[in-house]
């Protein structure tokens, strides 16, 4: 979930079981919305992403949710690996000046924790 | 594959000196920006640039500046580094359309000004 002071959320999973990993948003006109993965020492990595007239889509292992109605996004993981420990956060871009530019707004993340 | 590249991962400066955090994209995107991210606080927009000597002040400017005299370079100045600007200084590009979207990231620049 969003971060609402100075630790991050923290979710810890058996390898092999699913994770999900969930994300608020702020504006009900955000028009694509993305998840990261963030490894220590790394820059995000693009997972996913998805448009605000989508409530699904589907990566390899991964899929976003989306819920408008709550303004609520989420990303399941499969069958979760030792590899999967990382940061991931949300990210919600608004699209102006005819879909020109964009403003981005990042979520603060969770930690995923994986254990063998 | 998109590639952004920030020249240098860590680097270590004293208090006043002038810093140059360099960045370069190889997939002529109109857009780059440059964040810092810090533990607790998530990423911060520090400024960002839609075009070719166009920049634009993000959430947090004070005490830097930006220069992009070509498209595929973006450069974030620390004018006189403080102690309070050691942080993790991440580069992005992208482009915005219609069809998809969506903003890739260098693998960061650890600075640490003593």
């Amino acid at each position: 979930g969003e971060n609402v002071g100075l630790h991050l959320p923290t979710l810890s999973v058996q390898e092999g079981d699913n994770s999900i990993i969930n994300c608020a948003y702020s504006n009900s006109a955000s028009d694509y919305f993305i998840w990261y993965k963030q490894e220590s020492g790394k820059g995000p990595q693009f997972i996913i992403d998805i448009r605000s007239n989508m409530d699904k889509r589907q990566g390899q292992r991964v899929t976003v949710l989306l819920n408008k109605t709550v303004k609520h996004l989420s990303l399941q993981i499969a069958a979760t690996q030792p590899g999967d420990s990382a940061v991931y956060f949300c990210a919600e871009i608004r699209l102006n000046y005819g879909g020109s530019q964009g403003n981005l707004i990042f979520g603060k993340g969770t930690k995923l924790s994986v254990k063998p | 594959d998109v590639k952004v590249t920030q020249s240098s991962r860590y680097l270590v400066k004293r208090t006043g000196e002038k810093v140059f955090l360099e960045c370069v994209q190889d997939m002529d995107h109109e857009n780059m920006f440059w964040y810092r991210q810090d533990p607790g606080l998530g990423l911060r927009l520090i400024y960002f640039s839609y075009d070719v000597k166009m920049k634009e002040k993000g959430d947090i400017p004070e005490g830097y500046s930006v220069s992009r005299e070509k498209k595929e370079r973006f450069s974030l100045i620390l004018e006189s580094a403080s102690t309070n600007q050691t942080s993790m200084y991440l580069c992005a590009s992208s482009n915005w359309r219609a069809s998809g979207n969506t903003i890739y990231f260098g693998e960061g620049s650890w600075l640490t000004v003593v």
